[in-house]
């Protein structure tokens, strides 16, 4: 059983499309994430949520959008896509809101806007 | 602020050699380590953790010990095999302090045959 799991794995997609990523984690974990990686591989944190509520929210554009419908479910929408969107994105889930805690990744979405 | 810097890679390793990749961070308060793994194509995996100076962290062959004297967390292994080809992270975070944890910009780990 896959402890956290994203969908799709890979998504090609035109500018200006809008699109959706799936995460669900089945850890019982209170705390979200999405990352955004790189072609260098930095890793950058978008969006926390725990329990449901947002904790976090980094410097990222408004038409990236996330939702949590409940604590084991976090997306991700992302409106009027762009070249510069194109990176891996990342979800990953901790026992609770707290950085000395570890995460567990999901396998990542590749995301190309062509 | 806390920070993390890593080796520049790749590391380039023939098989059955020792590794060696260094982590030294600064951060205020008393931090935790990790070392993360991320295989080609997969996401991050933990590897190891340490919470307190002079634990060491180990697991799968790998070894960390945290060395609060000289802010430094190195993963060691010592005898590499093509399997472990994969970008390793170092990473902190500090309890009661920001949520999120510092991930340093990983080293990659090229291991030939």
């Amino acid at each position: 059983d896959t402890a956290v799991s994203q969908t799709p794995k890979y998504l090609v997609t035109q500018m200006g499309n809008d699109k959706s990523i799936k995460c669900e984690q089945n850890l019982g974990h209170d705390t979200m994430y999405w990352y955004k990686q790189d072609s260098k591989k930095f890793l950058k944190i978008m969006f926390s949520y725990n329990n449901k509520e947002l904790i976090i929210n980094e410097t990222v554009p408004n038409r990236f959008s996330p939702k949590s419908p409940d604590k084991a479910h976090l997306n991700l929408h992302i409106n009027s896509l762009e070249l510069g969107d194109s990176a891996v994105y990342f979800c990953a889930s901790s026992p609770a809101q707290g950085a000395n805690y570890g995460y567990t990744f999901g396998s990542g979405t590749r995301l190309t806007v062509v | 602020g806390n920070s993390v810097t890593q080796m520049e890679g790749p590391v380039t390793l023939s098989e059955e050699a020792f590794l060696t990749i260094n982590c030294t961070y600064t951060a205020t308060g008393y931090p935790s380590l990790f070392w993360y793994v991320q295989y080609p194509g997969e996401g991050l995996q933990l590897l190891l953790k340490a919470t307190k100076a002079d634990d060491k962290g180990s697991n799968k062959g790998f070894e960390a010990t945290y060395r609060k004297e000289t802010t430094s967390f190195h993963l060691e292994k010592g005898s590499v095999q093509v399997s472990d080809s994969a970008v390793y992270f170092c990473a902190l975070g500090v309890s009661g302090g920001s949520y999120i944890p510092t991930f340093g910009r990983g080293t990659s780990l090229i291991v030939h045959p």
